[in-house]
């Protein structure tokens, strides 16, 4: 049974630019949701995939958006990067879509934003 | 929305001591408390976890406390080791809704 895996590990980015993150869900989880967790805090709920539609979502601007595919692999984007957006970002899976069976989270991405 | 609160921010113990983590919640309708620890370069591993019918769930030298009640929950280690040293989280999810929030985190410190 293969973990979640994120890509890239770390990533520099400029102000302005655009990133696209990268996660495989663990075998037999159907459910993807990503996360931000800055430095010194708790994950915040950017948003999740379910079906390959966005299944509910965080305080977060329309800048993030995302993708789900049929093999339940997800990608996280951001447009118009800031500086704020600087963080360890967090795809976890789960066997459904309300988590009540606990998440396994990757190792996630490090964005810095210069 | 929920809110969850984590106490204390910081925490350090002798090896063999126990440790405590405290979390609050806001949402009566959470239903679903679990527990995570987040090593150095790594992402939140699931630990223990407890729902709200259960006021109790022990897991070796890890146990979770529940009060529905008064809306407060907690981690507690037992004999701590150095490998417990790491950021513990505690969260709470509410049914219907996608969203897991997160505790702010504890900085677990075991010193030998």
């Amino acid at each position: 049974e293969t973990g979640v895996t994120q890509s890239p590990t770390h990533l520099i980015k400029t102000r302005g630019q655009q990133v696209t993150l990268r996660c495989s869900s663990q075998s037999g989880h159907n459910t993807v949701s990503w996360y931000q967790q800055a430095l010194g805090q708790g994950p915040q709920f950017i948003f999740q995939y379910y079906r390959e539609e966005e299944n509910g979502r965080g305080n977060f601007p329309p800048r993030f958006s995302g993708l789900q595919f049929p093999n339940y692999s997800s990608e996280l984007n951001v447009n118009a990067l800031e500086l704020d957006d600087s963080a360890l970002y967090l795809c976890a899976s789960s066997l459904d879509t309300t988590g009540g069976y606990g998440y396994t989270f990757g190792s996630g991405t490090r964005l810095t934003v210069v | 929305g929920e809110n969850v609160e984590q106490h204390p921010s910081t925490l350090s113990v002798q090896e063999g001591d126990s440790a405590v983590i405290k979390c609050t919640y806001s949402d009566s309708a959470s239903n679903y408390f679990p527990w995570y620890k987040q090593e150095l370069g790594k992402g939140p591993q699931l630990i223990i976890d407890i729902r709200s019918n259960v006021g109790e769930k022990k897991d070796q030298r890890i146990a979770v406390t529940l009060n529905k009640t008064a809306k407060h929950f907690s981690l507690h280690i037992t004999e701590t080791q150095p490998e417990d040293s790491a950021v513990y989280f505690c969260a709470a999810s509410i049914p219907n809704n996608n969203d897991m929030r997160f505790g702010a985190g504890t900085r677990l410190t075991v010193k030998p």
